[in-house]
């Protein structure tokens, strides 16, 4: 099935450090977004990764892509408590424009 | 920055009520899909709406949903008779270029 499976299911680190979260999936992609979900909150879109590129930057965000691993990792740097939230990969595929999301990963950043 | 927006935040029904769920998506945005999250579990996709029809949907949604766009701003998800196992989050999204899709606060929804 085309699944994103996540991992680690929870992380829990200091304010400052540095996050890592990873994310694989099972088919070829067309694209691999990251959301955030703050607790009974909506989706937040975080970045978009296509299937030809290997490294994505956002403010404190980096994404890397591995398509013949078929996974990536989503990288945050110097944490915030305010980062605390559950983050989602989802990819969609080239005859379709629905998402399939991951299991999640539950970050906790405690000050 | 525009948004998408969900009314109502928490839904409470009898089942087999009918229930309808509203959402606003971004005004030029095209493309319109609902999600569902049952508590504790993944995303999940229900439909996807555009140019006034359904592009593609999930095997969830059968015939007791439907889906609507009555006007240029809002855009609907019906269901007929409601379930106990429909309690969930339900997640509208709007997107101008098919991806990326941006998301609503979604509207909890409890059948009792």
């Amino acid at each position: 099935s085309q699944q994103g499976e996540e991992d680690p299911q929870a992380l829990s680190i200091q304010e400052g450090e540095n996050a890592t979260m990873n994310c694989s999936y099972k088919t070829s992609i067309n694209n691999l977004q990251w959301y955030r979900q703050n607790s009974g909150r909506g989706l937040v879109h975080l970045i978009l990764i296509r299937s030809n590129e290997r490294e994505k930057h956002s403010g404190r965000l980096r994404v890397t892509l591995d398509t013949s691993k078929k996974s990536s990792s989503l990288l945050i740097t110097a944490s915030r408590a305010a980062d605390t939230a559950s983050y989602f990969c989802a990819t969609d595929f080239y005859n379709t424009d629905k998402l399939i999301f991951g299991t999640g990963t539950r970050l906790q950043v405690f000050p | 920055e525009p948004e998408v927006t969900q009314t109502p935040s928490h839904q409470v029904t009898q089942m087999g009520q009918e229930v309808i769920l509203r959402c606003v998506p971004i005004s030029n945005h095209l493309y319109f899909y609902w999600y569902r999250q049952i508590l504790g579990q993944k995303v999940e996709f229900l439909v996807s709406f555009y140019n006034n029809e359904i592009s593609e949907k999930s095997e969830i949604f059968d015939d007791q949903f439907s889906v609507e766009r009555p006007d240029g701003s809002n855009f609907t998800l019906k269901i007929r008779s409601t379930k106990l196992e429909d309690s969930a989050m339900y997640f509208c999204a709007s997107s101008g270029t098919k991806q990326p899709q941006h998301f609503g606060d979604g509207t909890r929804l409890s059948i009792l």
